[in-house]
This record gives C-alpha cells, structure tokens and sequence, in this order.
C-alpha cells in the first residue's frame, strides 16, 4: 500500500532559527516528490517538487531534498519566519498515476 | 490567491439539509479535483473530472453528488450528511490530470463544514 510518514507531528522552534522536516515514502514506482505549505484556514500552496533525478530543490528559505533509493525526503527551513508557523505536507505523486498521497502533515510553530 | 476559489467559506448544516459548495478557477485548467481534510488524518480524494468527465470516484458515498458543468466550475452537492462529514472540503486545479511533476495542483481555501 502507498503510505507517506512525516515527522514530527509537530515542531515548535524560535524565530530565526533553522529546522528540518523528514518524510519516507512507499510510493511505487516513483514520479515526484511536492512539499506543499498549508496556513491555517487556508488550502495547500506548493512549495517544491523534485522528480527521480533531482536530489535537491530551494524556494527561497525553503530547500527540500530526495533520496530516491531510500526513498525519504527533508524540508530544510533557513532562519525562520513567524510567516511560517504552518503545516507542512509532503505528496508522493506514483509513475503512470494521477493519484497523490498525502502526508499527514508537521505542524510547524515558529514562537518569538 | 491561487486562482481557485471556493464558496461559502464555512457551512454549517443539519443532517437533513441539502446544500451545495462551489468552485471556480482562473486558472484555464483542465482537471479539477475534491477534497476532503480532516482533523489529523491526511488528504482524501473525493473526485477528480478532467475536460468535464468524471475520471474518478474515490468509493464517495452518494449523499455527495458531484456536478461538472465545465473546465473551470464544480459543485458537491450534500444531502443527508452525517456528523462524521464534517471536515474541510478543498477543491484544486491543474493544467492536466495525470500525477507527473507538470501537473501541479493549485488549491481553493476550502469551505469549513459542520454537520449538526
């Protein structure tokens, strides 16, 4: 079964520190990997996507890396932003399919 | 925005109501999806219609109809819900309806449902 794990559930970090985010994946065979950011109340805006041959992937302070053998991916977020107290999910998009799965989602809270 | 609005933005409703939710892109897509998110569980997906045909069924139960009447509006029609519905509905666009990286999904706000 196609399964996205995401850890931690939750991160609560000071502002202007870093942190990284994990996801290990199932999805098989493999097409991309989207981190999507979701604020609260609001819908998922994407972030990055990296297919099989990418291994790294920036959006500003935002840098996601694959590993497509182990099959896991990281969020890596630079000197965070209060902005970025959200959660962020990670999708797994399988090769010859339109269907997405989802992570649960880190809930990231970024504190003054 | 991203282009994709969805309205109302909060709905509450008995479970004898019927009532409809709607969106619309701006976007010049094709394929248009629903979505249900719920508390600490990951994105479901409910429909997806790509060029107006429904392209799937994710084994929704019927008191959600969904309807289709172009490229860049869809409805989910509710009817006789159950409190256990109560969750965000998101609705998202994308330029084709296959999962590979060009196809990137463009999501509403989603409208907050309480079912009482």
């Amino acid at each position: 079964k196609n399964q996205v794990e995401q850890s931690p559930q939750s991160l609560i970090i000071l502002e202007g520190k870093n942190c990284t985010l994990q996801c290990n994946y199932t999805v098989s065979p493999f097409s991309n990997l989207r981190w999507y950011k979701q604020d609260t109340g609001r819908g998922p805006v994407s972030l990055t996507i990296m297919t099989f041959s990418e291994n790294t992937k920036s959006n500003g302070r935002y840098t996601a890396t694959l590993d497509a053998d182990t099959k896991q991916s990281s969020l890596h977020i630079t000197a965070s932003q209060l902005s970025d107290s959200a959660s962020y999910i990670c999708v797994v998009s399988g090769a010859g399919s339109y269907q997405l799965t989802f992570g649960k989602g880190t809930k990231l809270s970024v504190i003054p | 925005e991203t282009g994709v609005t969805q309205t109302p933005r909060h709905l509450v409703m008995g479970m004898t109501n019927k009532k409809s939710l709607k969106c619309e892109q701006h976007l010049g897509h094709n394929a248009m999806y629903w979505y249900k998110q719920s508390a600490k569980k990951p994105l479901e997906l409910m429909f997806v219609y790509n060029f107006k045909e429904q392209t799937e069924n994710n084994s929704v139960p019927s008191r959600f109809s969904p309807e289709c009447p172009n490229s860049s509006h869809l409805f989910l029609h509710l009817h006789t819900l159950q409190p256990e519905d109560s969750a965000l509905y998101l609705c998202a666009s994308s330029q084709g309806a296959s999962g590979n990286a060009k196809n990137i999904q463009y999501f509403g706000a989603g409208t907050r449902l309480s079912v009482l």
